[in-house]
C-alpha cells in the first residue's frame, strides 16, 4: 500500500468549477509538497507546507496542511484548461527521502 | 526550466541490455534524487546522493546502481533490462528550506525496453 494516498485518482470538471484533491499520509509528516506534472513531462513545484494549519495560495490554487490528521488538501478555484495535468503530493516522512502519492489526473472540460 | 539536466530524453533498447542515464543537478545543489515513474507504480523513490555519498535508498532493484561523481553529476545504471523496466526516470536536485528539501526535477528519460 502507498504511504501517501491521494484521492480522487482522476477528476473531470467543467471549466469554471472548483475542485479539491486530498492527500493522506500513513506516517508523521515533516513537510508536504504539491507538484504538477503535464503528461510525459517533468514535475513543477507548486507549494510546500511545513507546519500544521499552514495554508498557502498561488494564483487560484490553495493548499492546506492538517498535521494532526496527517493530510493535506489542494483546492483549485474556477478551474481553467491550463490547470489540467497530474497533481502529485510529496512528503518528507523522515530519513532524507521524499516520497510521492500516485497522483490525481485532472481533466478540465472547456 | 528547473536547471536540472537529464540525458538522453528517450532511450529504446532490448531486454537483457544495459543502459546509463545521466543527470546534472542545478548549479550549487549537492544532492541528487532518482525516481522511476510507471503507470502502475506511480513515482517511486529509488536512491539519493548527497555530495558524492549515498544518503537514502528506496525501492531500487539490485540490477540498478547509481553514483554521484566529484563534479556532482550522477548516473543511474540499469542492467539486465526487463520489459517491466520501461518507465520514465526522473532525477531531481534539492535545496533545504527549513527542515525540508524542495526538489527541482529534470524533464526525465523515457526508457522503452522491447
Amino acid at each position: 500500500s502507498q504511504e501517501l494516498e491521494q484521492s480522487p485518482q482522476s477528476l473531470i470538471v467543467q471549466e469554471g468549477k472548483n475542485l479539491t484533491i486530498n492527500c493522506t499520509s500513513s506516517k508523521t509528516l515533516y513537510g508536504l509538497y504539491w507538484y504538477k506534472q503535464k503528461y510525459g513531462e517533468g514535475l513543477i513545484f507548486l507549494m510546500m507546507l511545513q507546519k500544521g494549519g499552514e495554508e498557502k495560495s498561488h494564483e487560484k490554487i490553495t493548499a492546506k496542511l492538517d498535521e494532526k490528521k496527517q493530510q493535506s488538501s489542494l483546492h483549485i478555484t474556477a478551474s481553467q484548461p491550463s490547470h489540467a495535468g497530474i497533481y502529485l503530493c510529496g512528503a518528507n516522512t523522515g530519513g532524507f527521502k521524499t516520497i510521492f502519492g500516485a497522483g490525481t489526473r485532472l481533466f478540465v472540460k472547456a | 526550466d528547473s536547471g536540472v539536466t537529464q540525458t538522453p530524453k528517450h532511450l529504446i533498447t532490448a531486454t537483457g541490455q544495459r543502459v546509463t542515464l545521466r543527470c546534472s543537478p542545478r548549479s550549487g545543489d549537492l544532492s541528487v534524487y532518482w525516481y522511476q515513474q510507471s503507470l502502475d507504480q506511480g513515482l517511486q523513490f529509488l536512491i539519493q546522493y548527497y555530495n558524492g555519498e549515498e544518503r537514502a535508498k528506496g525501492n531500487i532493484l539490485e540490477r540498478f546502481s547509481a553514483q554521484q561523481f566529484p563534479d556532482l553529476h550522477s548516473e543511474l545504471n540499469l542492467s539486465s533490462l526487463e520489459l517491466g523496466d520501461s518507465a520514465l526516470y526522473f532525477c531531481a536536485s534539492s535545496v533545504f528550506v527549513g527542515e525540508n528539501e524542495k526538489l527541482f526535477f529534470g524533464s526525465g528519460t523515457q526508457l522503452s525496453v522491447l
